[in-house]
């Protein structure tokens, strides 16, 4: 497979309950980036890494929310006491540089209930 | 600050007339300025890119792209549209303070009728 994949593509949680999502990159690809995207809405940056090393995080990422990304391969989303607000499809994306576009994995889209 | 803005909401065409969907843009710098497609409940797919050069930028499946710095557009256009082109467009900038940061419009939905 050589594209970016994403695991669930779709989860249903309570609202407070926590949830994790996963990320393959395209294997070559160094750097791995989180969007956010609500509806009717374009993706918005959540945060990036490259290799292992999380370098930016938006503001949007409040303290509930924590990346990983252990051995700079997968990288990981998790959403601790999620909230009705945090419905929205959360995209993974990766790139090999700077003035490369990205390649988008399908997202997983998350419906707090 | 950068931004995009895409001005339509929806754009509707008849299958085999060109289609243009518009974007614009306000950078403080050069702008390096790329076009997304999303099909339903999918990622987004990489059309095209700008970042120097010439103007008219081809890209993915027959689109191109016109890089207007006078009027701070970049305009997505295809000369004869399908109806397979039917979907969600996204015009983006990079951060020209960081590069690993895109900026995304508000999409624009293409509706090609047969």
């Amino acid at each position: 497979d050589t594209g970016v994949s994403q695991d669930p593509r779709h989860k249903i949680t309570k609202r407070g309950q926590n949830v994790t999502f996963r990320c393959d990159p395209i294997s070559e690809h160094n750097r791995l980036y989180w969007y956010r995207q609500t509806l009717g809405q374009g993706p918005e940056f959540l945060t990036y890494f490259q290799n292992e090393a999380q370098l930016e995080k938006s503001r949007l990422l409040s303290d509930r929310f924590s990346a990983e990304r252990p051995k700079g391969s997968f990288s990981t989303l998790e959403i601790q006491r999620t909230e009705q607000g945090d419905s929205a499809m959360y995209l993974c994306a990766s790139s090999t540089g700077v003035l490369y576009g990205y390649t988008f994995g399908s997202g997983t889209r998350l419906t707090v209930v | 600050a950068q931004s995009v803005a895409q001005p339509e909401d929806q754009v509707n065409v008849a299958e085999g007339n060109p289609l243009t969907v518009k974007c614009t843009y306000s950078v403080s710098g050069n702008p390096y300025l790329f076009w997304y497609v999303q099909y339903p409940n999918r990622g987004l797919q990489f059309l095209l890119k700008y970042i120097t050069g010439d103007n008219l930028v081809k890209g993915s499946y027959g689109f191109e792209a016109e890089f207007n710095k006078s009027q701070t557009s970049f305009h997505l256009k295809k000369p004869s549209a399908l109806v397979s082109d039917s979907a969600l467009y996204f015009c983006a900038v990079r951060d020209i303070s960081n590069f690993n940061k895109f900026y995304f419009g508000s999409g624009t939905k293409l509706n090609v009728k047969p």
